[in-house]
């Protein structure tokens, strides 16, 4: 079976100041990882994925995240938080080999930037 | 393009009532599935597609039936709905040839009392 924590419900970050959202997988195998966030009252919206390559991977709206193998951990980052990155932020897992394209969210940490 | 499509946007039921939420996608993905997203529980899968004709249980499906008649829609059906069953469900999609990527729905809210 394949899990996500997210060990953090909520991450205040003051506006200018780098932001890290945690995520750890558990997963058979090498696994696909994922980010998504949710804005208020919509759907979810892709925001980076892990495949292979390299460990460090570029997203959208200047969001990155690093695969650490040997930590099962795959950390949300940004250099520089914007109040308007303030959303609700999954970590996604799928395994590379069985359970067609299903994957498996964690339970979510709520990014709050202030000014 | 309007992506995935989901209605209604919200809905409120009586124990016992059944209805299907409908989810329709005009992208030609091959794969569909429903989540149901709970306060401190995330998205739980609870049925999915990989094609029409062809459909399986997720983490969740107890209460829930699906059917993939075509390629672009993918009803979910309660059968007798239940308080336990409140929650915002979300459908999404996304291309067989594609890892993860999935677009999502914009979500049905529903409250059953």
């Amino acid at each position: 079976a394949q899990s996500v924590a997210q060990p953090e419900d909520q991450v205040n970050v003051a506006e200018g100041n780098p932001l890290t959202v945690k995520c750890t997988y558990s997963v058979s195998g090498n696994p696909y990882l994922f980010w998504y966030v949710q804005y208020p009252n919509r759907g979810l919206q892709f925001l980076l994925k892990y495949i292979t390559g390299d460990n460090l991977v570029k997203g959208s709206y200047g969001f990155e995240a690093e695969f650490n193998k040997s930590q099962t951990s795959f950390h949300l980052k940004k250099p520089s938080a914007l109040v308007s990155d303030s959303a609700l932020y999954f970590c996604a897992v799928r395994a590379i080999t069985g359970g067609g394209n299903k994957l498996t969210f964690g339970t979510g940490t709520q990014l709050k930037v202030e000014l | 393009n309007a992506g995935v499509t989901q209605t209604p946007k919200f809905q409120v039921l009586k124990t016992g009532q059944s209805m299907t939420l409908q989810c329709a996608q005009d992208m030609n993905h091959e794969y569909m599935s429903w989540y149901r997203q709970d306060p401190g529980m995330g998205l739980r899968l609870i049925h999915y597609s990989v094609g029409a004709g062809i459909t399986d249980q997720g983490e969740v499906p107890n209460g829930y039936n699906v059917s993939r008649s075509t390629t672009e829609d993918f009803p979910l059906r309660l059968l007798s709905a239940a308080p336990s069953q409140t929650s915002v469900y979300f459908c999404a999609s996304s291309s067989g040839t594609q890892i993860g990527g999935y677009t999502f729905g914009s979500g049905t809210r529903l409250t059953v009392v």
